[in-house]
């Protein structure tokens, strides 16, 4: 099984909805991640988990809120969005965060905050 | 900081070769990625190369690094109406000591036609 998985595929919420992403993966990786993907432009890192604990977070609002409870799933709680945070969001995950380990990406959740 | 550039859009002939080109700043990157993207979809591993590489081919993919210069290329050969995607250079960023961090270029939209 080499394969990401993530729910929903859409979502769509208002700026007062709590929402949460989840992502899932069961290939023993203990590396997880979490992009933002805008229109038209390339991924950019929000957080990276190693190991179930949180190693980096890219300056991200608060509004955005990771989780991983096990190592196999990683979810991104949302509460309080704005429209600009409309985007795709896709997980990956990877053996570890060496750079020899390459990284396995979702499909992505497409979110449209309105 | 870390940069990645790649030319926005190819358009090719079925059957003919594509070259997609990228250029990266950071010259301790060790490895060199590069993803496909389907519309709508996640983003797909194709290959990578270790920085101690001059080529490495895979199938119809081949990649060629000129560190001096610091030039990434992937060729396809007898390119197919399904190779039709974006397709993302990315770098390993390892500033500070963040691992994990892909640095992605623009991503380069490559047209197939009949």
């Amino acid at each position: 099984d080499t394969e990401v998985t993530q729910t929903p595929k859409h979502l769509v919420m208002g700026m007062t909805n709590k929402k949460s992403l989840k992502c899932e993966q069961h290939m023993g990786h203990r590396a997880m991640y979490w992009y933002k993907q805008k229109a038209k432009k390339p991924p950019e890192l929000m957080f990276v988990y190693s190991y179930e604990k949180l190693s980096i977070n890219e300056s991200v609002p608060s509004r955005f809120s990771p989780e991983c409870p096990n190592s196999s799933l990683l979810n991104l709680h949302l509460h309080a969005l704005q429209p600009e945070d409309s985007a795709l969001y896709l997980c990956a995950s990877s053996q570890g965060t060496l750079p020899s380990y390459e990284q396995y990406f979702g499909p992505g959740t497409r979110l449209t905050v309105t | 900081g870390e940069d990645v550039e790649q030319s926005l859009f190819l358009s090719v002939r079925e059957g003919d070769s594509s070259v997609i080109n990228c250029t990266y700043t950071d010259s301790s990157s060790t490895y060199l990625y590069w993803y496909k993207q389907e519309p709508g979809a996640g983003l797909q591993l194709l290959t990578y190369i270790f920085s101690n590489m001059d080529m490495k081919q895979d199938q119809r993919l081949t990649v060629l690094l000129n560190k001096k210069d610091k030039h990434l290329s992937l060729r396809i050969a007898d390119t197919q109406t399904g190779d039709s995607a974006i397709y993302f250079c990315a770098e390993l960023g390892l500033d500070g000591g963040s691992q994990g961090n892909l640095i992605f270029g623009k991503g380069t939209k490559l047209s197939v036609k009949p």
